[in-house]
């Protein structure tokens, strides 16, 4: 059981758009830490997507993007391509737990 | 370019020791912080390990504290990661990851990450 929760799939087709819910509570996300998303292509390492609730590092297209409220964050992909088949996690620091956290994950399907 | 080599993963039996190491390279490896995170098979990612750059402060998750051990030689640009008492759920990927800042903070985002050292225990 993670403690932020993430939707298991996710899917769309090739140019629409999807969400990608992370819910957290009041010692982690609603506490006001940030929330992190990364991609998992298959069979390589993760890769930082979205910082800082919102900030795409240098490469990242303005495809993705991240939003938080409250106790939740989002990613959102715009124009799905078939290369963003892959798996996406979100990360936050909870208080109680004194660590980084880290969603189950979602896998994303471009149909 | 930042780079990020495991090493070290294998086979143990339970309650057996492994030390895993990371190489890294292409940015000032002594003043950032760095961690481990793994991820057993098909599942999802889980924060193991964290150090602080400059001779600052470890941080543990509360699965291996006690365990494990994170460690880091500058003079090698080298991270390491002690695991003793090891047990079945610890078979993961172990990777390696740099932290944004010197010191471990709350809001620490991974990036980048290696590609990891499979590391198994089982009898």
């Amino acid at each position: 059981q993670s403690v932020l929760t993430q939707p298991p799939s996710v899917s769309g087709a090739p140019g629409q758009r999807v969400t990608i819910s992370c819910t957290g509570s009041s010692s982690n996300i609603g506490a006001g830490y940030d929330a992190h998303w990364y991609q998992q292509l298959p069979g390589a390492a993760p890769k930082l997507l979205i910082y800082g609730n919102n900030n795409r590092p240098s490469g990242v297209p303005d495809r993705f993007s991240g939003s938080k409220s409250g106790t939740s964050a989002s990613l959102a992909i715009t124009g799905l391509q078939t290369e963003d088949e892959a798996d996406y996690y979100c990360q936050s620091y909870d208080s109680s737990l004194s660590g980084s956290v880290f969603g189950g994950g979602t896998k994303l399907t471009v149909l | 370019e930042v780079q990020l080599l495991e090493s070290g993963g294998g086979v143990v039996q339970p309650g057996g020791s492994l030390r895993l190491s990371c190489a890294a390279s292409g940015f000032t490896f002594r003043t950032s912080a760095m961690s481990w995170v793994r991820q057993a098979p098909g599942k999802g990612l889980e924060w193991v390990a964290s150090i602080s750059g400059s001779r600052g402060g470890s941080f543990y998750a509360d699965s291996v504290k006690g365990r494990f051990a994170i460690s880091r030689d500058d003079s090698k640009n080298t991270l390491y990661l002690q695991m003793h008492s090891l047990r079945a759920e610890d078979t993961a990927i172990y990777y390696c990851a740099k932290d944004p800042l010197v010191q471990r903070s709350a809001g620490d985002w991974f990036d980048p990450w290696g590609q990891g050292t499979l590391v198994t225990v089982s009898s």
